[in-house]
């Protein structure tokens, strides 16, 4: 079945330590988000990649690096740099035009 | 003043009632309107999608857009216990970068 994977699902992180959350999807998708939940603020876009090898900032990106070497894979990295990093992480894609995102299943981070 | 506004809620109905969901909006040039489902712990789910103003169906989800109001609901007939969930707006304006606009959420609970 085509869909997105996260992973892990939780992931715990000492001070001052980088961690990288996984994201990889099927659906031969162009684009890629990474959005972060947290509770009353919904959801914050903190970067996106409409095509291979090129990558945009969104509202929240600092603190945070992505990667987009293959159509599939859109790895997110939280610096140490990024001092309030315990969210709820969800992946997406979208086909582009008027459809919407299919998510993944999110990744869960806290800081220990 | 955000961009879009959603009532964080909780609305609690009994089984089998019509709720109406609602976001409003600030900026004209949001086009493309959608609606996902959110269980706890997952990532959101894509319910509905409208284009400009209008009705949509889909068993027993409508969608409507109000653009001259700047208003879009999401009815649910015949609700069910697992309805309950968090209901999210999301918008786009018009081609560009397919960047959607996240409501922070409305929990609806149905109790049976």
């Amino acid at each position: 079945d085509g869909g997105i994977t996260q992973s892990p699902k939780y992931l715990f992180r000492k001070e001052g330590q980088n961690v990288t959350l996984s994201c990889e999807q099927n659906l031969n998708h162009d684009a890629m988000y990474w959005y972060r939940q947290d509770p009353g603020q919904g959801l914050r876009l903190i970067y996106y990649s409409q095509i291979v090898n090129d990558f945009q900032k969104g509202d929240i990106a600092e603190g945070y690096s992505v990667s987009r070497e293959k159509k599939e894979s859109f790895p997110l990295t939280v610096t140490s740099a990024q001092k309030n990093p315990t969210a709820f992480y969800l992946c997406a894609s979208c086909p582009g035009g008027i459809y919407g995102y299919t998510f993944g299943s999110g990744t869960r981070l806290t800081v220990v | 003043q955000k961009e879009v506004e959603q009532d964080p809620g909780p609305l609690s109905v009994p089984e089998g009632a019509i709720v109406s969901l609602n976001c409003t909006y600030s900026n004209s040039a949001f086009q493309y309107f959608m609606w996902y489902r959110q269980y706890s712990r997952k990532g959101p789910e894509l319910l509905m999608y409208t284009y400009s103003s209008g009705n949509k169906e889909d068993g027993r989800f409508t969608a409507q857009v109000d653009k001259s109001s700047k208003y879009i609901s999401l009815f649910i007939r015949d609700s069910q216990p697992s309805d309950s969930a968090t209901y999210l707006c999301a918008m786009s304006a018009l081609g560009g970068t397919y960047k959607y606009i996240f409501g922070t959420g409305t929990r609806l609970k149905v109790l049976a």
